[in-house]
């Protein structure tokens, strides 16, 4: 069975310093992958999405970015964190347009 | 463009309760409509899935039906638990595109 796991789990990060999230999955292949940001009581927000190693497509312009180095890996990344990042990031996959399955999410705070 | 609409929480009930959510969408075509849930501290879960109009998902005591005609998926369970407890997303995707559009979200709160 296809598993997706996130870490860290949770992050204090001071303004200005960088960020690198991992997300990997397992049990499947050429999955589409997915980061989102879900802000304190508010929806998911979709920030980039990627269809294949290298190939990605970003939603919003922002601070972040992301990169797919391998097929099951997905990093989302920052050289400078705003206070505004703060959140709680999730990470899914999908075989082509079908079900998005989500991991664990990581919480970020920026201080 | 696509939107989701909720509505409002928290939506707080007893024990064995009935459980209405509301969902109504506004999309082009024919997309598919999912529910996911969310609970406290946690990622996402796919609680169920309609594919095409007159689908009826169902999981876990939950059930939604894909109706074309009002654009809705609403969320309906008929005696809650305590484990309920927790937020709750409506959400479409188009045939073929890759981004899920979500509703805010309904946080639901159930009381022994």
């Amino acid at each position: 069975s296809q598993t997706i796991h996130q870490w860290p789990a949770t992050l204090v990060q001071p303004v200005g310093s960088p960020l690198s999230l991992e997300c990997t999955v397992e049990g499947t292949s050429n999955p589409n992958l997915y980061w989102y940001r879900q802000a304190a009581g508010r929806g998911l927000q979709l920030l980039f999405y990627s269809v294949g190693i290298g190939q990605i497509s970003s939603e919003v312009p922002q601070n972040l970015s992301a990169s797919r180095p391998q097929d099951r890996q997905f990093i989302l990344s920052s050289k400078k964190l705003l206070l505004s990042d703060s959140g709680f990031y999730l990470c899914a996959w999908s075989l082509a347009q079908e079900t998005q399955y989500f991991g664990p999410g990581t919480r970020l705070l920026v201080l | 463009g696509d939107s989701v609409t909720q509505m409002e929480g928290p939506v707080t009930l007893s024990e064995e309760a009935f459980l209405t959510i509301n969902c109504t969408y506004t999309a082009t075509g024919y997309p598919s409509l999912f529910w996911y849930v969310q609970y406290p501290g946690e990622g996402l879960q796919l609680l169920l899935k309609a594919t095409k109009a007159d689908d009826k998902g169902s999981n876990k005591g939950f059930e939604a039906t894909y109706r074309k005609e009002t654009t809705s998926f609403h969320l309906e369970k008929g005696s809650v638990q305590v484990s309920d407890s927790a937020v709750y997303f409506c959400a479409l995707i188009k045939a073929a595109g890759n981004k899920l559009t979500f509703g805010g979200g309904t946080r639901v709160l159930v009381k022994p």
